[in-house]
């Protein structure tokens, strides 16, 4: 079956844009988390969206913020974007979601988000 | 949360047994120890998961302690595809996944 699927691949912005990235999850898959990784903080949770509800939330700024559409696929927004938030951004599906300790994660290959 | 330590790197040769070691002594009862791995240029990848007892899958072992304060991912024989950062990480229902740094393993030829 179909994997996870992240779009953009790459993107290249400048500071005080805004950027969505998008997360399509397999089939049947009703959780997305997102996560962002740097090479100074590893690999950071963000979010959590099951059936449409933000679920759990990671210490990032307002500036991040997210939703999840009625057929699972999700959405993450940077506003005014900032040097700092140049990174890989990961989005990962599960069936019953993170919240549930029992369930893989299925990653995709993520979309790196460039801040001039 | 429960905190989790791992080494920062290892390395075996190919075609021998990996032990990869994990401290997680703040676990709490019910926190599944998941293991997953980020291969160079990929997301992280599902390894193999437990609570208690050993586990087997096709692409390790988990060895967790009696005292469930550490675990050991085991790769029996390591191939160069092998070669990748492994995270080991204490989930607890409703809380969120928190990745440590954990072990950068090379795989000589």
């Amino acid at each position: 079956k179909a994997g996870v699927t992240q779009t953009p691949r790459y993107l290249i912005k400048t500071r005080g844009q805004q950027v969505t990235l998008s997360c399509s999850p397999i089939s049947g898959h009703r959780s997305v988390s997102w996560y962002q990784q740097t090479p100074g903080q590893g690999l950071q949770f963000l979010f959590e969206y099951f059936s449409e509800t933000q679920r759990n939330k990671g210490n990032f700024p307002g500036r991040f913020s997210g939703r999840q559409f009625s057929n699972s696929r999700s959405e993450m927004n940077v506003s005014t974007l900032e040097l700092g938030d140049s990174a890989l951004y990961l989005c990962a599906s599960s069936l019953a979601g993170v919240s549930t300790n029992t369930g893989e994660l299925f990653f995709g290959e993520g979309s790196r988000l460039t801040v001039l | 949360d429960a905190k989790t330590t791992q080494p920062n790197s290892m390395e075996s040769n190919e075609e021998e047994p990996v032990h990869l070691p994990c401290n997680h002594s703040t676990i709490s009862g019910t926190d599944y120890i998941h293991w997953y791995r980020q291969l160079p240029s990929q997301g992280p990848e599902y390894v193999i998961h437990g609570l208690t007892s050993n586990v087997n899958n096709r692409m390790a072992s988990l060895a967790i302690a009696e005292d469930r304060k550490s675990s050991t991912l085991i790769l029996h024989r390591a191939t160069l595809r092998d070669a990748a950062v492994y995270y080991c990480i204490p989930i607890r229902t409703g809380d969120k996944v928190i990745f440590g740094p954990g072990t950068s393993l090379s795989v000589i030829p």
